[in-house]
C-alpha cells in the first residue's frame, strides 16, 4: 500500500485563505478526494477526483493538484471551516488510504 | 435521500466478537459497494475493507485480515461487519459509507465498539 501525508495543523484568520496539501507517490496516477470532518460527526465530501465540488459544498473550498501533491484550499475561510480535513486516494489494487488528517483552526 | 442507520453502541470484553450493522435507504443498495472505516479516539480515518453489491467480491485491509467479515443482505438493503478477537485497540467508531461522487459519498452516523475488560 502507499501513504498520504498531511500536515498536523493549521492555522488562519477568519477571512484568509487556508491551504492543505496532502503527499503521495500514487497521486499521480490515482484520483484524491477531501473530507471535512467536525467533533463528534461523520466526514463529509467537500472535493472529488482532485477538482470536483460536490452540490452544496460553498465555493471558496476548491481542490488542486500538481505532481505527488494535491491541495485543498478554502479562501475567505469562516469560523464554520473549523474542523478536521482528510485527503483520500486508491493504489492501483483498490486498496484505500486515508491521509492522518490536518486541523484547521480559525483563529 | 440517502441514509445510513447504523446499531448502536458495545462494549465488549476482550477476546469477544462484535456485529455492526448498517441498515440503508434512498439509493439502489443492490447496485453499490458497501465500505467500513473506523475511527479510533482522538485519531484518523481508517479504511477496513469494502463488499461488492453481489457479495462476489470482498477487499479488506491487510492489517484486518483474518479478523474481519462483511457480508450484506440485499432484500433488506443491510450491511454487516463483524471484528473477531477484539482487543483494547479497536475501540473506535465504525461507519459504512457508500460510494457516489467518491468511495466514500454517503456515511452512517457510527457506531462506537469500546472493548474493555
Amino acid at each position: 500500500s502507499f501513504e498520504l501525508t498531511q500536515p498536523p495543523s493549521v492555522s488562519v484568520s477568519p477571512g484568509q485563505t487556508a491551504g492543505i496539501t496532502c503527499s503521495g507517490d500514487a497521486l499521480p496516477k490515482q484520483y484524491a478526494y477531501w473530507y471535512q470532518q467536525k467533533p463528534g460527526q461523520a466526514p463529509v465530501l467537500v472535493i472529488y477526483k482532485d477538482t470536483e465540488r460536490p452540490s452544496g459544498i460553498p465555493e471558496r473550498f476548491s481542490g488542486s493538484t500538481s505532481g505527488t501533491t494535491v491541495t485543498l484550499t478554502i479562501s475567505g475561510v469562516q469560523a464554520e471551516d473549523e474542523a478536521d480535513y482528510y485527503c483520500q486516494s486508491a493504489d492501483s489494487s483498490g486498496t484505500y488510504v486515508f491521509g492522518a488528517g490536518t486541523k484547521v483552526t480559525v483563529l | 435521500q440517502v441514509q445510513l442507520v447504523q446499531s448502536g453502541a458495545e462494549v465488549k470484553k476482550p477476546g469477544a466478537s462484535v456485529t455492526v450493522s448498517c441498515e440503508t435507504s434512498g439509493y439502489a443498495f443492490t447496485s453499490s459497494d458497501i465500505n467500513w472505516v473506523r475511527q479510533a479516539p482522538g485519531q484518523g480515518l481508517e479504511w477496513m475493507g469494502w463488499m461488492s453489491p453481489d457479495s462476489d467480491n470482498r477487499g479488506y485491509a491487510q492489517k484486518f485480515q483474518g479478523r474481519v467479515s462483511m457480508t450484506r443482505n440485499n432484500s433488506i438493503s443491510t450491511a454487516y461487519m463483524e471484528l473477531r478477537s477484539l482487543t483494547a485497540e479497536d475501540t473506535a467508531v465504525y461507519f459504512c459509507a457508500t460510494p457516489g461522487d467518491s468511495p466514500f459519498d454517503h456515511w452512517g452516523q457510527g457506531t462506537l465498539v469500546t472493548v474493555s475488560s
